[in-house]
């Protein structure tokens, strides 16, 4: 099956930094990438979807000052949480999808970020 | 708005008893998935489903499309402590992006 790499795998950062969560897909290029948060015991929820070469688009109550999304190329999208504060701590997961709309998205490993 | 809701949300399991997952979501689907979670992991997909009356199996799990019920179930036939872990449905709408399910938590005790 397709693979997708998400780097790191965990993270812990300071209050205020800024962190950056990379996505890639590495046998297949990705039109559409896809950015997840999970709080524990919680369900995944969408923050964004992002299409390469254009703006990502956020879910409501998700802010994109500071949850900046990259999708630069077709396997390469990334996440930055900048100014990152404790309740930014979660686990982040991102999955590309190869083509149009009905084809299947593979997940990343998922990132586990701590901010203390 | 898209909603998908399972239950039960925790299942503790007897080894070699059968139980079902259910998955209702609340508008016309394309397709339905079916993920795994184990603790600290990411996704691992299961099934997907893409029409009506659909039934995939996969050894001890079997899960089944009913679209004008707009119910999923997920059967667990058999259950080994391995199958431990939680379990999500999820389904893409009519806006191609995958809404989860509140997930169903499933411990297998001995």
């Amino acid at each position: 099956g397709a693979v997708v790499s998400q780097h790191p795998s965990w993270v812990i950062c300071k209050s205020g930094t800024s962190v950056k969560i990379e996505c890639r897909s590495l046998d297949f290029q990705a039109t559409t990438m896809f950015w997840y948060r999970q709080f524990p015991k919680q369900s995944l929820m969408l923050m964004a979807t992002s299409n390469e070469g254009s703006k990502a688009t956020y879910e409501q109550g998700v802010e994109k000052d500071k949850f900046l999304i990259n999708h630069a190329s077709l396997t390469l999208s990334t996440l930055t949480v900048t100014s990152a504060h404790p309740e930014d701590s979660s686990f982040y997961i991102c999955s590309a999808r190869p083509g149009t709309k009905g084809t299947e998205a593979f997940f990343g490993q998922g990132t586990r970020l701590t901010v203390v | 708005e898209l909603k998908v809701e399972q239950n039960p949300l925790f299942l503790s399991m007897q080894e070699e008893k059968n139980y079902t997952i259910y998955c209702n979501y609340s508008t016309t689907s394309d397709r339905l998935y079916w993920y795994r979670q184990d603790p600290g992991k990411s996704l691992e997909s299961l099934f997907v489903l893409l029409s009506n009356g659909a039934v995939k199996q996969e050894g001890r799990l079997m899960a089944s499309l009913d679209t004008k019920a707009r119910l999923s179930t997920l059967h667990i036939t058999a259950a080994v402590h391995d199958l431990s872990a939680t379990y999500f449905c999820a389904e893409t709408g009519t806006a191609s992006k995958l809404t989860f399910g509140t997930g169903t938590r499933l411990q297998v005790t001995l």
